[in-house]
């Protein structure tokens, strides 16, 4: 069965930090991704990537970055986190469809 | 992007009441996927649709690909307490991300 693994549950952090959000999977998928989930918004893409090193910009990618170094690990950076950012979180990954979650990150920013 | 317009946003139904939410789209989908997030956790699979036309069952969940490809609907016959979630639809971009709808949650009052 796919895992994928979100490093934390809930994050408290404060303006101006910057944050890093782990995922890991354990099914070799060449695609993951990361979604933000706000109450009336569902699942809004922020970034993905395709590949080791690969990244694209999804739907809301400023104030975000993220990176690919390993084909099993994509991590989610807030450069310089904000109130606004407070958001659950979800990473994601697949080969072909569907899409295999993690049980997310809930962040508060303050 | 294309846009996914799911309804209702909420539901408050009767324990053994049947359910019904439908998503539509802006463009063609070749798939379409319907998904649920129980609380605290991340969204799962629930039911995958390929086809134009196509019905596909899940226990007492039941699911349409529109004719059009533009549409798809999600049934649950007899609902349970533990039907309450969150249901959000999506269909697969082109640009080989997943496009969200903004869910509909469910209350089942036993």
């Amino acid at each position: 069965d796919v895992k994928v693994t979100q490093s934390s549950r809930y994050l408290v952090k404060r303006t101006g930090e910057k944050v890093f959000l782990e995922c890991v999977q354990d099914m070799d998928h060449e695609n993951m991704f990361w979604y933000r989930q706000d109450p009336g918004l569902g699942l809004r893409l922020i970034y993905f990537s395709y590949d080791v090193k690969m990244k694209e910009k999804g739907d809301i990618p400023e104030g975000y970055s993220v990176s690919r170094e390993k084909k099993e690990r994509f991590s989610l950076i807030l450069e310089s986190a904000s109130t606004n950012q407070t958001s659950m979180y979800l990473c994601a990954s697949r080969r072909d469809s569907p899409l295999h979650f993690g049980n997310g990150t809930r962040l508060t920013v303050t | 992007g294309q846009q996914l317009n799911q309804s209702p946003q909420s539901m408050f139904i009767q324990e053994g009441e049947d359910v019904s939410m439908n998503c539509t789209s802006s463009s063609i989908f070749n798939t379409w996927l319907w998904y649920k997030q129980d609380p605290g956790e991340g969204p799962v699979l629930l039911i995958a649709l390929y086809k134009a036309g196509e019905l596909t069952s899940n226990g007492r969940l039941t699911a349409q690909f529109g004719i059009t490809r533009k549409d798809s609907f999600l049934n649950i016959s007899a609902s349970i307490p533990s039907d309450v979630g969150i249901y959000f639809c999506a269909g697969p971009n082109p640009l080989n991300d997943m496009r969200f709808g903004a869910g509909t949650r469910l209350t089942v009052k036993p």
